[in-house]
């Protein structure tokens, strides 16, 4: 199967400070990325939805001055988190899209490993 | 939008038993996709089991396999002969086939007693 990756696999950093999630498709192209966000027993929660070379759409809640995402290209997104605050402690996770083919085109979805972020 | 219900929060089942975690959907479309994934403590999402709504079978996969009722607009998952390693949530996950956007559920987590 598909392989991505995500780096780094946790982090703790100081309020205030900006963290940056990378997230590739070590195989595959990935046409679209989702990053979602995750509490402790919960839900994955979308947070913003980006295509490559095109900038991203957020979803509602979501500041997109604080949660920064590029998809620069099909095998990389990145998650930049700026000015980090003890509310942004969480679990990220991307999750890329690739395009299927014929007969039907389905569009095979798989999921990084995730990121765990705290914020002291 | 969209919606995935997942009523039962936590279930449990005895080692080398079966066991069914529900998920209800609602939705207007008439094509889509419903997916069950297990969320282990690593956190990893893993694909269990796919089903094409245009696809009257049930998907099956070993040990797992579906109840799909379109006009009820409900997805369970059976897990028989169930494995400690079986010990996860559980996720029901709706995706139109137009688009690519997941929609989950709230998750069911499933303790299995040996």
């Amino acid at each position: 199967g598909a392989v991505v990756s995500q780096h780094p696999s946790w982090v703790i950093c100081k309020s205030g400070t900006s963290v940056k999630i990378e997230c590739r498709s070590l195989d595959f192209q990935a046409t679209t990325m989702f990053w979602y966000r995750q509490f402790p027993k919960q839900s994955l929660m979308l947070m913003a939805t980006s295509n490559e070379g095109s900038k991203a759409t957020y979803e509602q809640g979501v500041e997109k001055d604080k949660f920064l995402i590029n998809h620069a290209s099909l095998t990389l997104s990145t998650l930049t988190v700026t000015s980090a605050h003890p509310e942004d402690s969480s679990f990220y996770i991307c999750s890329p899209n690739q395009r299927g083919g014929y007969p039907r085109s389905y569009n095979e979805q798989f999921f990084g490993p995730g990121t765990r972020l705290t914020v002291l | 939008a969209q919606t995935v219900t997942q009523s039962q929060p936590e279930m449990s089942v005895q080692e080398a038993e079966t066991v069914t975690l529900s998920c209800t959907y609602d939705t207007s479309e008439s094509d889509y996709y419903l997916f069950w994934y297990k969320q282990p403590p690593s956190r990893q999402m893993i694909l269990v089991i796919r089903q094409e709504a245009y696809k009257q079978q049930n998907a099956t996969e070993n040990r797992f396999s579906v109840n799909f009722q379109k006009a009820a607009k409900s997805f369970s998952l059976k897990i028989s002969d169930s494995q400690l390693g079986d010990a996860a949530m559980y996720f029901c996950a709706y995706r139109s086939n137009t688009g690519n956007q997941f929609y989950f559920g709230t998750g069911t987590s499933l303790t299995v007693i040996p």
